[in-house]
């Protein structure tokens, strides 16, 4: 079966550093992204990667590892508005999203 | 409007009634997809459109049904809705299938 895995929840610090692991298990792959959905609202669009490496975007940057079937999403410079569910969703073999539950990001002051 | 828009924002139905979610993009993208959301499980693939005049089956399409005449309109249509289908709905469209997708704010709904 297809199945991609994520933390429940986690806890940080305002100014401070958080990774968010990833790891899928999906038949086939077309490139992995990551979501933000604060609560009551909809999903938004982070990151993309469907070569092995690191992608930086600002405070924040999305890792690959398609051998190993892993991913990260680091979020630097942490802010109270980071708050929020991140997303994991691989594309697979036919182009469908296969969606992990969801990570709940709390930042602390 | 800009975007992906959603109606009703929220609705409560008794059970075996019929309901019509609605969903316009004004993006001219080519695929469109209906999830649902419940708490503690993943966004789940209910029916989608690769393109104006096909769609498909997700993971969960049983008592839904998906019409795209358009490329702008993707209604999703409960028959004789049941309890088990309370839950958060968003509509989605992406530029092709292989790309990052926008999501509309999502329609609550809760059958009684």
């Amino acid at each position: 079966g297809q199945n991609i895995d994520q933390p429940t929840e986690m806890t940080a610090t305002e100014g401070a550093i958080v990774q968010i692991n990833c790891t899928y298990q999906t038949s086939g792959f077309n490139g992995l992204f990551w979501y933000q959905q604060h609560a009551g609202e909809a999903p938004t669009f982070l990151s993309y990667n469907v070569l092995d490496g690191l992608e930086e975007k600002g405070r924040f940057s999305s890792f690959l590892s398609r051998s190993k079937g892993y991913s990260y999403l680091l979020l630097k410079e942490l802010q109270m508005k980071d708050s929020a569910s991140y997303l994991c969703a691989v594309m697979d073999s036919n182009y469908q999203l296969i969606w992990g539950a969801g990570t709940k990001l709390i930042i602390k002051p | 409007i800009a975007g992906i828009t959603q109606a009703p924002t929220s609705q409560i139905l008794a059970a075996g009634r019929r309901m019509t979610l609605r969903c316009t993009q004004d993006m001219r993208h080519n695929a469109m997809y209906w999830y649902r959301q419940d708490l503690g499980l993943g966004l789940r693939l209910i029916h989608y459109s690769n393109t104006a005049g096909t769609t498909g089956k997700g993971e969960v399409p049983d008592g839904y049904s998906v019409s795209r005449a358009n490329t702008d309109d993707f209604p999703l249509t409960l028959a004789s809705a049941v309890p088990s289908q309370t839950s958060v709905y968003f509509c989605a469209s992406s530029e092709d299938t292989y790309n990052e997708q926008f999501f509309g704010p999502g329609t609550r709904l809760t059958v009684l």
